[in-house]
């Protein structure tokens, strides 16, 4: 059982580049997210999902898109990359939306824009 | 605005020493989550709490709904427990999570 598992772990992009991050779930988790952790700050909500065809915008969406086409996966897209988008991004899920069941987190992607 | 925040930011212990992490937020909750980040990145669920104490070994994880505070303890701390330790809320009013910035542990041996 694999949880949560994050493509690449590490990246370094340069500005207007683009590329994808990989999230994939194991645990036929309805609710998955995506946040960004910037140092000295808490993780902000970029995009989330409540079933596969569903998305929403989370606090920070902007730079980012996201799709939901099956349970298992929720990829993360940036289409030209900033400066400002130099963070380390965290794949999520949760059973339910109400987290009552906990959530389970990827390993994360620190992601270099140069 | 809805706030949470987190005490201290840093702080180093000796092993075995009794440990706590303090959590306020603003306003009503529905639930309120202690996550674990370690050093090598990943971060691991602790706790959900709704309303009075949980304990699993040796950390305990209480709330106070009236005073919109919420302990973290660790007792016999040991150096494996360094990581930050992240509070999170999820308000009565959405269904969305709000973190706090974290609290930085240092366990010394």
């Amino acid at each position: 059982n694999a949880g949560v598992t994050q493509t690449p772990k590490f990246r370094i992009l340069k500005i207007g580049q683009s590329m994808t991050l990989q999230c994939a779930q194991d645990m036929n988790h309805n609710y998955m997210y995506w946040y960004r952790q910037d140092p000295g700050m808490g993780l902000k909500l970029i995009y989330y999902s409540v079933g596969a065809g569903i998305t929403d915008k989370g606090e920070v969406p902007n730079g980012y898109n996201v799709s939901r086409s099956t349970t298992e996966d929720f990829p993360l897209r940036l289409e030209l990359a900033a400066p400002s988008q130099t963070s380390v991004y965290f794949c999520a899920s949760s059973y339910s939306g109400t987290g009552n069941y906990g959530y389970t987190f990827g390993s994360g992607t620190r992601l270099t824009v140069v | 605005k809805n706030e949470v925040e987190q005490s201290p930011q840093n702080l180093t212990a000796q092993e075995g020493e009794f440990i706590t992490i303090n959590c306020s937020y603003s306003v009503g909750i529905s639930a309120l989550h202690w996550l674990q980040q370690h050093p090598g990145g990943g971060i691991v669920s602790l706790f959900m709490l709704s309303s009075g104490k949980k304990k699993h070994g040796r950390l305990i994880a209480t709330i106070n709904i009236q005073e919109k505070h919420s302990s973290l303890h660790i007792t016999a701390s040991h150096p494996r427990d360094s990581a930050v330790y992240i509070c999170a809320v999820r308000w009565s009013s959405g269904d969305k999570l709000t973190f706090g910035t974290g609290t930085r542990l240092a366990v010394r041996p």
